[in-house]
């Protein structure tokens, strides 16, 4: 069964200094996986996706990932971070049941950006 | 057009009243969702229309009540709702209920309070 785990609930980083999100996640066959970002009292924005291309997957905001299928992990990377950048962030992999693609959250990291 | 459209941004009820959630988006999506999302928490799915059709109820409350008046629109009827409703409900779309690699789009949600 698909499942998701997000290795950290809370990332602190100093403005300009890399930022890492961990993911990893299970999946019975190739999954397709998703970063959303989420600002406070806001909606939730696609960041970037994996779906069996390429493993490295540049997204919007300078934000890339890596599918890494023998780790199972699919880890969230910035090498700056902006005090823009501090969000709620919600690694997704999608679940084919019930007739449908329901899509299986994590349960969130939250990024604080320091000055 | 790549957006979804939530109205209202806010809103807050008494337990009698009656209300609308609306939600509207002009991709050609042909799948529609209502999440829910409690604070620090992801979205949790509610309701899937697909084609007009609802498709999936995550056996929600008779309180919650989803329409979908054409394949643009999606409401959420909201009567004799609980303080615990109280929550960020989030619409999104994708191009059919199988889709699996392009994600969903998410409106920006309606925060609704009970009192």
């Amino acid at each position: 069964a698909q499942s998701v785990t997000q290795l950290d609930s809370h990332v602190s980083v100093s403005e300009g200094t890399p930022v890492l999100l961990r993911c990893n996640y299970s999946s019975s066959y190739s999954p397709s996986l998703f970063w959303y970002v989420q600002h406070p009292n806001k909606g939730l924005q696609l960041l970037l996706k994996y779906t069996s291309a390429a493993t490295l997957v540049k997204g919007i905001n300078g934000f890339e990932a890596e599918f890494k299928k023998s780790e199972t992990s699919f880890h969230l990377t910035k090498p700056s971070a902006h005090m823009s950048d501090a969000a709620e962030y919600f690694c997704v992999v999608t679940l084919l049941a019930g007739g449908y693609n329901k899509l299986i959250f994590g349960a969130g990291t939250r990024l604080a950006v320091h000055p | 057009d790549t957006e979804v459209t939530q109205t209202p941004k806010h809103l807050v009820m008494g337990m009698t009243n009656k209300k609308s959630l609306k939600c509207e988006q002009h991709m050609g999506h042909r799948a529609m969702y209502w999440y829910k999302q409690k604070a620090k928490k992801p979205p949790e799915l509610m309701f899937v229309y697909s084609y007009e059709k609802l498709s999936i109820n995550e056996s929600v409350p008779s309180r919650f009540s989803p329409e979908c008046p054409n394949s643009s629109l999606l409401n959420l009827h909201l009567h004799a709702l609980q303080p615990e409703d109280s929550a960020l409900y989030l619409c999104a779309s994708s191009q059919d209920q199988w889709e699996n690699r392009a994600g969903y789009t998410f409106g920006s949600g309606t925060r609704l309070t009970v009192v």
